[in-house]
């Protein structure tokens, strides 16, 4: 079973219309990311936390929400969908301090928005 | 401001053909450089994490190298398999969260 998953991995929706998408892992990892890819933008930060207790705006929060109900659960939340968040999602997790930092995709939600 | 920039944006090779990709930061303090490979419509894959200059690691055909202001993933005799985009980020100690590059999309041809 994979680590980090995402559901739905496909959606479309209208403009307009609330939209969660979550993020499951089994990684035990305390931190957790909700990242948008655009074609020629790369990877940007949304929201993260860092525990349970813990959320921070990233970036490009504008229009997004989230919910860290479990140390293995992080939701994101488009409240009012418009077009141009049409783009691929992708959840992260990563382990708290030490040497090692590096972060863990899940296979991404592909979303658009009509 | 931590930045990332990846050069080329896309490269070609036949296979066998061997070939660096470069990325280029700036960053307040540097806690890691990570290489991600991605595949289309799939999550980043981690590669790699370089944490000081000179550091260097490989795994298979790929190499990366890390200097103070750049890091390489040398792709020696590269196979078709190895087309994927690969992305470059880097974790400063001003920040708690990866900065990241647009990539370099790689296309190995047989």
């Amino acid at each position: 079973d994979a680590d980090v998953t995402q559901t739905p991995r496909n959606r479309i929706t209208k403009t307009g219309k609330r939209i969660m998408l979550e993020c499951s892992q089994t990684k035990g990892h305390d931190r957790m990311y909700w990242y948008r890819q655009d074609p020629g933008l790369g990877l940007r930060l949304i929201y993260y936390s860092f525990d349970v207790k813990d959320i921070n705006k990233g970036e490009i929060s504008d229009g997004y929400s989230v919910s860290r109900q479990a140390q293995a659960k992080f939701s994101l939340s488009l409240e009012s969908a418009i077009p141009n968040q049409t783009a691929l999602y992708f959840c992260a997790t990563s382990d708290w301090g030490g040497v090692h930092n590096e972060q863990f995709f899940g296979p991404g939600t592909r979303l658009t928005v009509l | 401001e931590d930045q990332v920039t990846q050069s080329p944006e896309a490269l070609r090779l036949q296979e066998g053909e061997s070939s660096s990709l470069n990325c280029s930061y700036t960053v307040s303090g540097l806690r890691g450089l990570f290489w991600y490979r991605q595949d289309p419509g799939k999550g980043p894959e981690f590669l790699f994490t370089l944490y000081s200059a000179g550091e260097e690691k490989e795994k298979e055909r790929l190499k990366a190298t890390l200097t103070k202001k750049e890091s390489f993933l040398h792709i020696t005799a590269p196979k078709p398999e190895d087309s994927a985009t690969y992305l470059c980020a880097v974790l400063g100690t001003g920040f708690q969260k990866l900065v990241f590059g647009t990539g370099t999309r790689l296309l190995v041809s047989p």
